[in-house]
């Protein structure tokens, strides 16, 4: 299995309260993920990152900033939680160089904003 | 622009029996394809993926996949399905703007005894 570890793995919070999320890989991979799957809409990708402080955007990133300053780590900061950002928040790695597509999945942190 | 669709949000299989899992998707050139498997409460894990080449791809687990250019299709089949494959698939393609994965919304399988 990937060495990919995500904490919290559950965590209830109140609105307007600020949340991370972290993932942590020891495998060395240059792409690192988050994502959120929410039922009825399969994996919807937030943020993404191709190296050490290098980010970008993906289809969903607003109300959410991510940070990565070491290899291993990738943060997922919520600002100021709403109950719309209430969803299962997956942390996926992949190296392009040894596969194209190939991405390898965290267990998954459940996030429920009351 | 490029789209995956999963036709079956939820597909009942008899263990034992032959399973196919539809996708549909929509893209300009050759695609690059994929089939995940997510069982409850975990990660998604690679089950097999359709770069080039031969359009019938073996995978994982006993899964095979058929890349159909005419249908715009990657089904996923299975000849006997066995209580363990219970688990959500998700069928994605790959965007050539940024590398990125297109994934359709999922099609949960339930295995009947």
């Amino acid at each position: 299995d990937a060495g990919i570890t995500q904490s919290p793995r559950h965590k209830v919070t109140e609105t307007g309260t600020p949340v991370t999320l972290r993932c942590h890989q020891t495998e060395n991979h240059r792409y690192m993920y988050w994502y959120r799957q929410d039922p009825g809409h399969g994996l919807r990708l937030i943020h993404y990152s191709y190296g050490v402080k290098d980010t970008d955007k993906g289809e969903v990133s607003d109300g959410y900033s991510v940070s990565r300053s070491k290899t291993e780590d990738f943060l997922l900061t919520l600002e100021s939680a709403t109950s719309s950002q209430t969803s299962v928040y997956f942390c996926a790695i992949s190296e392009p160089e040894r596969g194209q597509g190939e991405l390898f999945f965290g267990e998954g942190s459940r996030l429920t904003v009351l | 622009a490029q789209s995956v669709t999963q036709p079956d949000i939820h597909i009942t299989v008899s263990e034992g029996a032959s399973l196919e899992l539809r996708c549909n998707y929509s893209y300009g050139a050759t695609p690059y394809l994929f089939w995940y498997v997510q069982s409850p409460g975990q990660g998604l894990q690679l089950l097999l993926k359709y770069f080039s080449g031969d359009t019938l791809v073996q995978g994982i687990k006993g899964f095979e996949a058929e890349f159909k250019r005419s249908q715009s299709s990657f089904n996923l089949r299975k000849p006997s399905v066995h209580w363990s494959d219970a688990a959500e698939y998700f069928c994605a393609v790959l965007m050539d703007s940024n590398y990125q994965l297109i994934w359709g919304a999922g099609t949960k399988l339930i295995i009947k005894p």
